[in-house]
């Protein structure tokens, strides 16, 4: 089956830990993306890719970083400096990133302070 | 800034019934317009994509319409079921960089 998936589902940091969420995808899209959640929120971006070796940041991209080293993983790292990280995180991708395309999404990780 | 208004936060209705769900914006100039579909703890599924040159898409009950001039969407669901209980996003595609704009979604109950 084709589609995106994320791991883990619930993710816990400590104070001053580096976390990674993962997002893999065998869609054969070009474009991914980062989204996160809040409750009583809608989704804000965090980081898109268009192509593989290159992403641009989104609306809310402090405290977060990113890689596209291969077309099918887009991971997002939720660094130290991000002080509010607990939040309902979302991936998602798309065939070429154009404008008349729908986004798929995964089924989302959720991170929890400790 | 374009800005995305879904009202009301959450509708409860009975099964069986027809409803609409509104989503408003404040820039005309968009390129397209998606609503979505989340169950709780879940990712999102995308039920209707209207491109800023059609006025409606259709796919089963739900029928989703666009009018930029006015700023608004709706998505109106036909003869609504328990299993239609979930939160309904609407967001806009504002630029060539493919970004969306989301709204904050409205959360519907179908009670049986």
């Amino acid at each position: 089956d084709g589609g995106i998936t994320q791991s883990p589902k619930y993710l816990f940091r400590k104070e001053g830990q580096n976390v990674t969420l993962s997002c893999e995808q065998n869609l054969n899209h070009d474009a991914m993306y980062w989204y996160r959640q809040d409750p009583g929120q809608g989704l804000r971006l965090i980081y898109y890719s268009q192509i593989v070796n290159d992403f641009q940041k989104g609306d809310i991209a402090e405290g977060y970083s990113v890689s596209r080293e291969k077309k099918e993983s887009f991971p997002l790292t939720v660094t130290s400096a991000q002080k509010n990280p607990t939040a309902f995180y979302l991936c998602a991708s798309s065939s070429t990133g154009t404008y008349q395309e729908t986004q798929y999404f995964g089924p989302g990780t959720r991170l929890l302070v400790l | 800034k374009q800005e995305v208004t879904q009202i009301p936060a959450a509708l409860s209705v009975p099964e069986g019934e027809n409803l609409v769900l509104n989503c408003s914006f404040t820039d005309s100039a968009i390129y397209n317009l998606q609503w979505f579909r989340q169950d709780p703890g879940k990712g999102l599924t995308s039920l209707l994509l209207i491109q800023s040159s059609q006025r409606e898409q259709t796919s089963g009950r739900l029928n989703a319409s666009l009018d930029k001039s006015s700023g608004r969407s709706t998505l109106y669901i036909a003869a609504s079921q328990p299993g239609d209980s979930a939160t309904y996003l609407c967001a806009l595609r504002t630029g060539a960089n493919s970004k969306l704009t989301f709204g904050k979604g409205i959360t519907l109950s179908v009670r049986p």
